[in-house]
């Protein structure tokens, strides 16, 4: 079965620097998908930046953009010049491209943004 | 146009007692998701629905939980003789279209379950 793993339950970043979020997934399978969600207060999960394993050019998506190392099963969030609206629990998620269609998610790490 | 929604928003229930929660996905989406999100597990997979059919129900945790979904639109998650264990945030998501495809899962708000 597949793992994601987030081992930084929480960060923080002032406002207009650059965070980097940590990811490391367990797979046997060699296609599959990689997402990063926020999770606001308001609990509505939003999708920040997604990512096809068989890509090898990293995803970027404005401020966001990822480090995708496929060989050390590793996916970090980078977000650029951080802003307040930033601050939620973001999650790492894998899918399966053929095996199945659930999203198997990270514990999260809660990102704080100080002014 | 409208995303996911659910309802009730929140809901207390005493334990024992069964609960219905309610999911209607985004217009067109034929693939609908649950998932539980609790302090001690995080993110949980439940089951999700092709159309009106359930081809992965292996996370429902107990034969307690059920769900179905009617005319590939709104979907209830059935709740019997709820436990304390049970409290927590249930998630739906709906997307396009499964099958391999790298299609969006668009969540709803989610229902937050407490059970006295």
């Amino acid at each position: 079965a597949q793992t994601v793993t987030q081992s930084q339950p929480e960060m923080s970043v002032q406002e207009a620097e650059t965070v980097t979020l940590s990811c490391t997934y367990d797979t046997s399978e060699s296609d599959y998908y990689l997402f990063w969600y926020k999770q606001p207060p308001s609990r509505q999960m939003i999708l920040v930046i997604r990512q096809e394993a068989y890509k090898q050019q990293n995803a970027t998506e404005n401020r966001f953009s990822v480090n995708f190392q496929k060989a050390a099963k590793s996916f970090s969030l980078k977000i650029s010049d951080s802003q307040l609206g930033d601050a939620a629990m973001y999650f790492c998620a894998y899918r399966s491209l053929l095996r199945s269609e659930k999203l198997v998610f990270g514990k999260g790490t809660k990102l704080t943004v100080n002014p | 146009g409208a995303g996911v929604s659910q309802s009730p928003s929140n809901k207390v229930t005493e334990k024992g007692k069964d609960v219905e929660l309610r999911c209607d996905p985004i217009s067109g989406h034929t693939a609908l998701y649950w998932y539980r999100q609790s302090l001690g597990q995080g993110l949980e997979f439940l089951i999700y629905f092709q159309g009106n059919s359930a081809p992965d129900k292996s996370g429902l945790p107990s034969d307690r939980f059920s769900a179905e979904r009617t005319g590939g639109s709104v979907s209830t998650l059935t709740i019997q003789r709820t436990q304390q264990e049970d409290s927590a945030v249930y998630l739906c998501a709906s997307s396009r279209q499964v099958t391999g495809g790298n299609y969006e899962q668009y969540f709803g708000p989610g229902t937050r379950l407490t059970v006295t």
